[in-house]
C-alpha cells in the first residue's frame, strides 16, 4: 500500500509564497496525487489533480494563485500572494489499491 | 453544479448500526463517470477512506480493509442517494463522515460533514 508523508506544519507571511510537499512513499513515485484544503471547522474542498509530469488539473473556482507541480516522488502545492484564508489544513490523496491520504500540513498565514 | 447533503443521526449506541444517507443534485448516483465515496476524519487517524459505490453497466462497491465485513454502501436510484451502513460500532467509530463524489479525472465534491458520536 502507498504511503503519503507530508510536513505537520509550514507557514509563511500574508502575501508571500509556500510550495507544500507531498512525498510517495518507495515504489509509487509515478502516482499521481489530488490536493484538498480543509479550512477551520469546514469540510475538505478539492483542489487539484497533480500527475507525475508536473502536469494538474484544478477544482472548479480555485483560484489562479494555486498550482501543482511534480518532482521524483514529490508532488507540490504552490500557494502565491498568500491570503488569511488560506490558513487551512492541507491534504494529498492518492490511489493504491484503495483511497489513501497524507497526514495534512497545517498551513498558518503570519 | 452537484452538491451533497448528507442527513442521519449523531449519536449511536455501540455494537448498533450507524447509518447515513447522502442526497444527491445536480448529477446522478448511475453516472458512468463518477463514484460515490464515504470518508471519516478523526483526531486519531485523520481522513480515512471507508468505501465507495460506482455504476460501470452494473454496480460496484469497494470497501477499505479496516472496516470491510462492518460497512455496507447502498445507491438508492430512485431517490439519487446513497447510503452508509456500518455495523457493530465502537467508540472507535466516532468520527466527522464525509460522502463525496469522484470523477474519473480525481475531482472530488465533498458533503458537509456529519459528526456521529458511538456513545451509550
Amino acid at each position: 500500500q502507498v504511503v503519503l508523508t507530508q510536513s505537520p506544519s509550514a507557514s509563511a507571511s500574508l502575501g508571500a509564497s509556500v510550495k507544500l510537499t507531498c512525498t510517495l512513499s518507495s515504489g509509487h513515485s509515478n502516482y499521481a496525487i489530488a490536493w484538498h484544503q480543509q479550512q477551520p471547522e469546514r469540510g475538505p474542498r478539492f483542489l487539484m489533480k497533480v500527475n507525475n509530469d508536473g502536469s494538474h488539473t484544478k477544482g472548479d473556482g480555485i483560484p489562479d494563485r494555486f498550482s501543482g507541480s511534480s518532482s521524483g516522488a514529490e508532488r507540490y502545492l504552490t500557494i502565491s500572494s498568500l491570503q488569511s484564508e488560506d490558513e487551512a489544513d492541507y491534504y494529498c490523496q492518492t490511489w493504491g489499491p484503495n483511497w489513501v491520504f497524507g497526514g495534512g500540513t497545517k498551513m498558518t498565514v503570519l | 453544479q452537484v452538491q451533497l447533503q448528507q442527513s442521519g443521526p449523531g449519536l449511536v449506541k455501540p455494537s448498533q448500526t450507524l447509518s447515513l444517507t447522502c442526497a444527491v443534485s445536480g448529477d446522478s448516483v448511475s453516472s458512468n463517470s463518477a463514484a460515490w465515496d464515504w470518508i471519516r476524519q478523526s483526531p486519531s487517524r485523520g481522513l480515512e477512506w471507508l468505501g465507495r459505490t460506482y455504476y460501470r453497466s452494473k454496480w460496484y462497491n469497494d470497501y477499505a480493509a479496516s472496516v470491510k465485513g462492518r460497512i455496507i454502501i447502498i445507491p438508492d436510484t430512485s431517490k439519487n442517494q446513497f447510503s452508509l451502513q456500518l455495523n457493530s460500532v465502537t467508540p472507535e467509530d466516532t468520527a466527522l463522515y464525509y460522502c463525496a463524489r469522484e470523477d474519473n479525472d480525481w475531482h472530488w465534491i465533498w458533503g458537509q460533514g456529519t459528526m456521529v458520536t458511538v456513545s451509550s
